[in-house]
């Protein structure tokens, strides 16, 4: 199947500061990639669809301002954290669409902790 | 709106022995596909089968198969054979036909005993 790169595996960062998340689709070209939130032992919750050279559709209670999702080009596109505050430590996880099935590819999550 | 429901939140089953886990959903519409996941410690979401509305006949992956209801919107999915490799949450989605986005249960966490 397709390969879709999530960097960096792990980040740990200050309160206040912000950490930027990146999804790359390795062999494949995505119009659309997602980006979703997991807490321990919970499911995939949704927070946005990224859309290629338009802006992020996000999910209703998750603040466009402090999650900045930016898909510049058809293989990239980026979450950036801003401000972040210890409540936002979470698995993070990205996926991108290969159509025409548009079967979902995952990445392999980034494991942000923010002290 | 779409819901998915997984009412076992723990399974377990002895390696080689076979084991089913539910999943039910809620829709209105008549095209979409339904997908379930395996989730292993590492984090990485793996596909483990797909069906799609349309069709009848119900998807088979090697040991993996589904008893697809659509009437009764209903996915499960047997594993046969068990192995130690098999623990992990699997989770069951919905995607409808007209949107890419997926919608998840809240998971399963299956543990294999030698």
């Amino acid at each position: 199947g397709a390969v879709v790169s999530q960097h960096p595996s792990r980040v740990i960062c200050k309160s206040g500061t912000s950490v930027k998340i990146e999804c790359r689709s390795l062999d494949f070209q995505a119009t659309t990639m997602f980006w979703y939130r997991q807490f321990p032992k919970k499911s995939l919750m949704l927070m946005a669809t990224s859309n290629e050279g338009s802006k992020a559709t996000y999910e209703q209670g998750v603040e466009k301002d402090k999650f900045l999702i930016n898909h510049a080009s058809l293989t990239l596109s980026t979450l950036t954290v801003t401000s972040a505050h210890p409540e936002d430590s979470s698995f993070y996880i990205c996926s991108a669409a290969q159509c025409p099935t548009c079967e979902a590819f995952f990445g392999q999550g980034t494991r942000l902790t923010v002290v | 709106a779409q819901t998915v429901t997984q009412s076992q939140p723990e399974m377990s089953v002895q390696e080689a022995e076979t084991v089913t886990l539910s999943c039910t959903y809620d829709t209105s519409e008549s095209d979409y596909y339904l997908f379930w996941y395996k989730q292993p410690p590492s984090r990485q979401m793996i596909l483990v089968i797909r069906q799609e509305a349309y069709k009848q006949q119900n998807a088979t992956e090697n040991r993996f198969s589904v008893n697809f209801q659509k009437a009764a919107k209903s996915f499960s999915l047997k594993i046969s054979d068990s192995q130690l490799g098999d623990a992990a949450m699997y989770f069951c989605a919905y995607r409808s036909a007209s949107t890419d986005k997926l919608i998840f249960g809240t998971g399963t966490r299956l543990q294999v005993f030698p």
